[in-house]
């Protein structure tokens, strides 16, 4: 069974441009979190989504948003990029809404220069 | 607040030196606990999740255990490839953090050949 799928592994941004990350869960997983992590505040939830609807959502700027689609594939999109928005994103699949455990893809490593 | 602590920050060991990490919790209701493993600049890897109390769970030479505010990993005679970053989290039942994963800040493992 294929694991949980980010693209792209690695960008690099100028300040106030955009970016989309996208998340391929676990076949058969329906919900997607996202989570940023840093060196200083580890890792902090972002939002999750659910059947298309977004259940839950952190503590983040209206910047960060996100989305689901049909075939449960997410994307994450950062708009107006910060210096601070440098940081490793990553996404979590899990069964269902209420499902406790959740696997982690290998994440997106965004610079912002 | 839900909120979870993790100590040490960093642990070295010997190879074959056994030590425990311990995962302090204040959550809303306990969904589950959970540990995972961190190698730099990848995802973190599912180990276990406890559920209640007096649960224990074992891999190779990881055990997890649970009381009502903490958890403690036990790692017996470590190697050198356990050598990474583990993370504890929670999800609540209850309250504005239900459903995603609160983490801590991870202790981060050294151990020495």
């Amino acid at each position: 069974k294929a694991g949980v799928t980010q693209t792209p592994r690695y960008l690099i941004k100028t300040r106030g441009q955009q970016v989309t990350l996208s998340c391929s869960p676990i076949s058969g997983h329906r919900s997607v979190s996202w989570y940023q992590q840093t060196p200083g505040q580890g890792l902090q939830f972002l939002f999750e989504y659910f059947s298309e609807t977004q259940r839950n959502k952190g503590n983040f700027p209206g910047r960060f948003s996100g989305r689901q689609f049909s075939n449960s594939r997410s994307e994450m999109n950062v708009s107006t990029l910060e210096l601070g928005d440098s940081a490793l994103y990553l996404c979590a699949s899990s069964e269902g809404q209420l499902a406790t455990e959740a696997f982690f893809g290998q994440g997106t490593r965004l610079t912002v220069v | 607040e839900d909120q979870v602590t993790q100590s040490p920050e960093a642990l070295r060991l010997q190879e074959g030196e056994s030590s425990s990490l311990n995962c302090s919790y204040t959550v809303s209701g306990l969904r589950g606990l959970f540990w995972y493993r961190q190698d730099p600049g990848k995802g973190p890897e599912f180990l276990f999740t406890l559920y209640s109390a007096g649960e224990e769970k074992e891999k190779e030479r990881l055990k997890a255990t649970l009381t009502k505010k903490e958890s403690f990993l036990h790692i017996t005679a470590p190697k050198p490839e356990d050598s990474a970053t583990y993370l504890c989290a929670v999800r609540a039942r209850r309250g504005g953090s239900q459903g995603n994963l609160i983490f801590g800040k991870g202790t981060k493992l050294s151990v020495k050949p």
